[in-house]
């Protein structure tokens, strides 16, 4: 069935680049998503990539997408510490439903 | 545009009462969706629908109910509430099935 993974932690510095990964297990995918969830909030669209795609640059983020190893990575350059938050990847089957992954904690030290 | 709007935003049940969680969305999207957070968890589709009139299950529908009778209103309704369904329940809505989905601020729901 279709699963996603991502690590469930990652600490970094303010100023420093995050990386965060997933991976993903349904190959007829269409689009990839990353959503972002500040505590006691929705989950925020940051960016998203369609599958046949290897890159997508939105100003800080930059989205790697490696459909043979089906790898989806998110980069946030010079990370905030209003970048402090969960982030999702998600990935999107037939008739538009979404497979979350667990969820990164992003932690962002002054 | 107020987007997708969720109510209430926190309720505490007991065993076995019911309630009815409101979703609404003025963007004239067709497809809406329900999903339930748990704690350290992604999220998980409950119900989805295509348009009004339409409806049909995702991945953990067992103790929910849908209905669609307009394209702005999906509302997820819980007949016999279980300790298990204590969650954070999402609303999303997108114009399209491969579209962007837009999400709610969710409802906490704490079932005692």
């Amino acid at each position: 069935g279709e699963d996603v993974e991502q690590s469930l932690f990652l600490s970094v510095r303010e100023g420093d680049s995050s990386v965060i990964n997933c991976t993903y297990t349904d190959s007829s995918s269409t689009y990839l998503y990353w959503y972002k969830q500040e505590p006691g909030a929705g989950l925020q669209l940051l960016t998203y990539i369609f599958s046949n795609m290897d890159m997508k640059q939105d100003q800080r983020l930059t989205v790697l997408l490696n459909k043979k190893d089906k790898h989806l990575s998110l980069r946030i350059a010079d990370t905030q510490t209003g970048d402090s938050a969960i982030y999702f990847c998600a990935e999107s089957i037939n008739t538009g439903k979404l497979i979350f992954g667990q969820g990164t904690t992003l932690q962002v030290k002054p | 545009n107020a987007g997708v709007t969720q109510t209430p935003k926190f309720r505490i049940l007991k065993i076995g009462q019911s309630m009815t969680l409101q979703c609404t969305q003025d963007m004239n999207h067709n497809y809406m969706y329900w999903y339930r957070q748990d704690p350290g968890m992604g999220l998980k589709l409950i119900y989805y629908s295509v348009g009004a009139g339409i409806t049909d299950k995702g991945e953990v529908p067992n103790g929910y109910n849908v209905s669609r009778s307009t394209t702005e209103d999906f509302p997820l309704r819980l007949e016999l509430a279980a300790p298990s369904q204590t969650s954070v329940y999402f609303c999303a809505s997108s114009y399209e099935g491969q579209g962007t989905q837009y999400f709610g601020p969710g409802t906490r729901l704490l079932v005692l």
